[in-house]
């Protein structure tokens, strides 16, 4: 069973930083991209981060390019995402994600249940 | 940036079908994904590539695609189905990944 668990969430101040973690289960981890999507309180789902495999290629939606850090540790079985500069509309639940590719791209088929991260201004 | 665009909320009462469609310009060019969250839980897959089901998926949840605008249909829709709905695709590049604002459906 494909398990994806986020932890490292909390709250913490404008202009901090905060280090989210995502520990997998039940899959050859270091056979697929996985990515970090974010809900603020009340609103749609955003990506936010994807990195494949290899870690060779990682991208980042442009709201967070140059403040959030993708990674992941194969041997580990783990993803994360280093957070700067941290302001308030990053106030979300961060979601791990797992992608899968599909006929013209990659899409999300298993999530984690998330970890709220609460930036105070 | 590129936008998907859904109705905000749709309503029906249990046994009738629900329709929630997405429209955004590459879709002609690039397949739609929908996700069911249901309220404080994860999204969940249900249907991928415009109008494939995931194993567990009910029958009565189908996906269509016709020019700029997919669809996801409820047939049957059940009080078990309320939730909000979100389509995701990329644009035509495939390097914008994005999701529609999400569709709130209420079944009662």
């Amino acid at each position: 069973e494909v398990q994806l668990v986020e932890s490292g969430g909390g709250l913490v101040r404008a202009g901090g930083s905060l280090r989210l973690s995502c520990a997998a289960s039940g899959f050859i981890f270091s056979s697929y991209s996985m990515n970090w999507v974010r809900q603020a309180p009340g609103k749609g789902l955003e990506w936010v981060s994807s990195i494949i495999s290899s870690s060779s290629y990682i991208f980042y939606a442009d709201s967070v390019k140059g403040r959030f850090t993708i990674s992941r540790d194969n041997a580990k079985n783990s993803l994360y995402l280093q957070m700067n500069s941290l302001r308030a509309e990053d106030t979300a639940v961060y979601y791990c994600a797992r992608d899968l590719p599909g006929g013209d791209g990659d899409y999300f088929d298993y999530w984690g249940q998330g970890t709220l991260v609460t930036v105070s201004s | 940036s590129y936008e998907l665009t859904q109705p905000p909320s749709v309503s029906v009462s249990p046994g009738q079908t629900a329709r929630i469609t997405c429209s955004g310009d590459a879709l002609p060019k690039k397949y739609a994904y929908w996700y069911q969250q249901k309220s404080g839980q994860a999204p969940v897959l249900v249907i991928y590539e415009d109008f494939k089901r995931p194993s567990g998926i009910p029958e009565r949840f189908s996906g269509s695609s016709s020019g700029t605008m997919a669809t996801l249909t409820i047939s049957g829709a059940q009080v078990e189905d309320e939730a909000d709905y979100y389509c995701y695709s990329t644009d035509s590049s495939g390097n914008h990944r994005v999701f529609g604002g999400g569709t709130k459906l209420t079944v009662l």
